[in-house]
């Protein structure tokens, strides 16, 4: 059964750091890795979407791997702004449904 | 476009009530589905549809029922409430099942 790992499950760095967010699954069968953003009292908002066949993608300043073979995806957030704090979660997507993390929630400090 | 919206934000419950989270979205997605998110887990999958007039059961279906009569509409209905039920849920949807998710603002449910 895949499960789907996200350490630590807090973070908090300085404004204007470069960081990386960790998620480890342990079923490399996955179609696609997806990092989401939730804010506090808020739905999930879609990051990024790695397909199995790709090693990463990129949206401004987010960067997201995936590592089948290891079975890890990064998230990398280059210069963090006090706006970016936030939980982040990923999910790998099973054959019939997405197995999330419990999120790492991230505060960057002015 | 409005996207994913639920009806309520907030609701509390006595153990044994019903009730039914509504979730509609204008995306014409054919994808729709309901989790749960409790505090240090993960979203778990109640029920989902892949279209109107098929639904089916995802990892904690119990004390639940769906139905998708039309594209736009996956209604949650809580058949008789119980404190573990206590929860924040989340409809979600996409074009396809494995698609990017759109998530609606959630309902936090209170079962006393």
């Amino acid at each position: 059964k895949q499960e789907v790992t996200q350490i630590p499950a807090a973070l908090s760095v300085p404004e204007g750091e470069n960081l990386v967010l960790n998620c480890s699954f342990t079923d490399s069968a996955i179609y696609n890795l997806q990092w989401f953003r939730q804010d506090p009292g808020k739905g999930l908002t879609s990051l990024l979407l790695i397909q199995s066949s790709q090693r990463e993608q990129t949206s401004g300043r987010l960067n997201a791997s995936l590592d089948k073979s290891s079975g890890r995806s990064t998230l990398y957030i280059a210069a963090s702004q006090p706006g970016d704090s936030a939980t982040y979660l990923c999910a790998g997507q099973s054959n019939y449904q997405l197995i999330w993390g419990a999120g790492t929630k991230l505060i960057i400090k002015p | 476009n409005a996207g994913v919206t639920q009806t309520p934000k907030f609701q509390v419950l006595k153990t044994g009530q019903s009730m039914t989270l509504q979730c509609a979205q204008d995306m014409n997605h054919e994808y729709m589905s309901w989790y749960r998110q409790d505090p240090g887990m993960g979203l778990r999958l109640i029920h989902y549809s892949v279209g109107a007039g098929i639904t089916d059961q995802g990892e904690v279906p119990n004390g639940y029922n769906v139905s998708r009569s039309t594209t736009e509409d996956f209604p949650l209905r809580l058949l008789s409430a119980a404190p573990s039920q206590t929860s924040v849920y989340f409809c979600a949807s996409s074009p396809q099942r494995r698609d990017t998710q759109y998530f609606g603002p959630g309902t936090r449910l209170t079962v006393l």
